[in-house]
């Protein structure tokens, strides 16, 4: 059985470092993108970027580039979503979620709320 | 970058209800869409891919068609279990959602 599990939902203060993640079981870890989708109290969903975990290959929303780092450690399947330092405005709902190259997000993590506040 | 303008944004309908919602694409996408559903509180669920294709164990109430630019998610006979927002994605080049549509009881 696929799964994407995510980890525990954050406070965190401005200013803070982050880092959360999302551990793949069930398929070739290497042979699926992992993409990190933003959605923020009450509004839509927002594409923040994507990794290739075979080469650690990836992509940023021009949103997102700069503000935020994609990672993937192969050995344990898993992959990162990390913040140097956090703002107010990061409070919201992140998802993980696989696709094949040319495809839909067919698996998607439980989503890891991360609130920002002082 | 290409941007995804969904319309309408919510849409007030009642069970068994013919719905259409519709995405426009800023440029080309050829059929590199997908559509989503994503109720309160839970993760999106894939419903289409490559425009009008369905996702493996979704009701066939569900289709997607295309015109150009022009991308169409129909639901024939809306069931209590569809009021929910929906969201389309291109995937041509990078990633990018549409705005969403809420579909919600008259």
């Amino acid at each position: 059985e696929v799964q994407l599990v995510q980890s525990g939902a954050e406070v965190k203060k401005p200013g803070e470092s982050l880092t959360i993640s999302c551990k793949a079981s069930g398929y070739n870890f290497s042979n699926y993108w992992i993409t990190w989708v933003r959605q923020m109290p009450g509004k839509g969903l927002e594409w923040m970027g994507r990794i290739d975990p075979s080469d650690s290959y990836r992509n940023y929303g021009p949103s997102f580039q700069g503000h935020v780092t994609i990672s993937a450690d192969k050995s344990v399947r898993t992959a990162y979503l990390q913040w140097s330092s956090l703002k107010a405005s990061d409070t919201a709902i992140y998802y993980c979620t696989r696709h094949e190259s040319a495809g839909g997000h067919d698996y998607w993590g439980q989503g890891t709320l991360v609130t920002v506040s002082s | 970058d290409i941007q995804m303008t969904q319309s309408p944004s919510t849409l007030s309908t009642s069970v068994g209800d013919r719905i259409t919602i519709t995405c426009r694409a800023s440029q080309n996408i050829y059929s590199w869409l997908a559509w989503y559903q994503q109720k309160p509180g839970k993760a999106p669920k894939l419903l289409i891919y490559e425009a009008s294709s369905l996702q493996s164990g979704v009701p066939s109430r569900f289709s997607g068609s295309q015109s150009g630019t022009e991308f169409t998610l129909t639901i024939s006979s809306l069931q209590p279990d569809d009021f929910a927002t929906y969201y389309c994605q291109q995937y041509s080049s990078l990633r990018t959602f549409g705005q969403g549509t809420k579909v919600q009881i008259k």
